[in-house]
């Protein structure tokens, strides 16, 4: 069964750093893109960063670009994500989401995503 | 970056059939086939439905169908049931520094 278990989440101040995590079980985590996704309380999701399977590749959202980094290591199964100069406005369930795969080739959707963990930015 | 544009709401009788559409640009949605729907539930992680327009995987149901018509990619859902009522959201790839175009979501309710 595939899973995707997020942790590091908290309350943070405004100009903070944090790190999420996400331990993948179930598959072969080297095998797949990765991503993070997040949602405003009571907004829509957006979307936030992705990263290659081997790591070297890496995308961001406009908003987050420049303070938030995105990494992997694929000896511990684990996604990484680690935000910095945090606002009032990155206050949001932060979810994991594993990237599609059909026939082997990587596919643009995310098949599997993780129970969330929030991060609230305040003072 | 620019949302796909969801209307707010949809709302259908039990055994009727909705239609939510994804209206994106020539650059994300009309550009590639790439767009996937998902469905969350309040206080759940979304679920996967829709996979390259009009794609099922395994195990979601077939009431659910997915099409496209230029910028505007459409979600279906045929024979609406009770645990239907949730928010359904579309995503399309678009390449670039950020790849994915997300929808705005769209709250569907079963009368």
């Amino acid at each position: 069964e595939v899973q995707l278990v997020e942790s590091g989440a908290g309350l943070i101040q405004p100009g903070g750093s944090l790190r999420l995590s996400c331990t993948a079980s179930g598959f072969i985590f080297s095998d797949y893109a990765l991503h993070w996704v997040r949602q405003a309380p009571g907004k829509g999701l957006e979307y936030v960063s992705s990263i290659s399977t081997g790591g070297t590749t890496t995308y961001y959202a406009d908003s987050v670009r420049a303070r938030f980094t995105i990494s992997r290591d694929n000896s511990k199964n684990t996604l990484y994500l680690q935000m910095g100069s945090l606002r009032a406005e990155d206050t949001a369930v932060f979810y994991c989401a594993r990237g599609g795969r059909v026939g082997g080739a990587k596919q643009y959707f995310f098949d599997y995503w993780g129970q969330g963990a929030l991060v609230t930015v305040s003072s | 970056q620019s949302a796909l544009t969801q209307p707010a709401s949809v709302s259908g009788s039990p055994g009727q059939s909705i239609t939510v559409s994804c209206t994106g640009t020539s650059s994300d949605v009309g550009r590639y086939d790439y767009v996937s729907w998902y469905q969350q539930h309040p206080g759940k992680a979304p679920k996967f439905l829709i996979y390259d327009v009009n794609n099922r995987p395994s195990g979601v149901s077939t009431r659910f169908s997915g099409s496209k018509s230029g910028n505007t990619a459409s979600l279906t859902i045929s024979g609406l049931q009770a645990e239907d009522e949730a928010d359904y959201y579309c995503i399309s790839y678009k390449g670039g520094l950020s790849p994915y175009a997300f929808g705005t979501g769209t709250k569907v309710t079963v009368l």
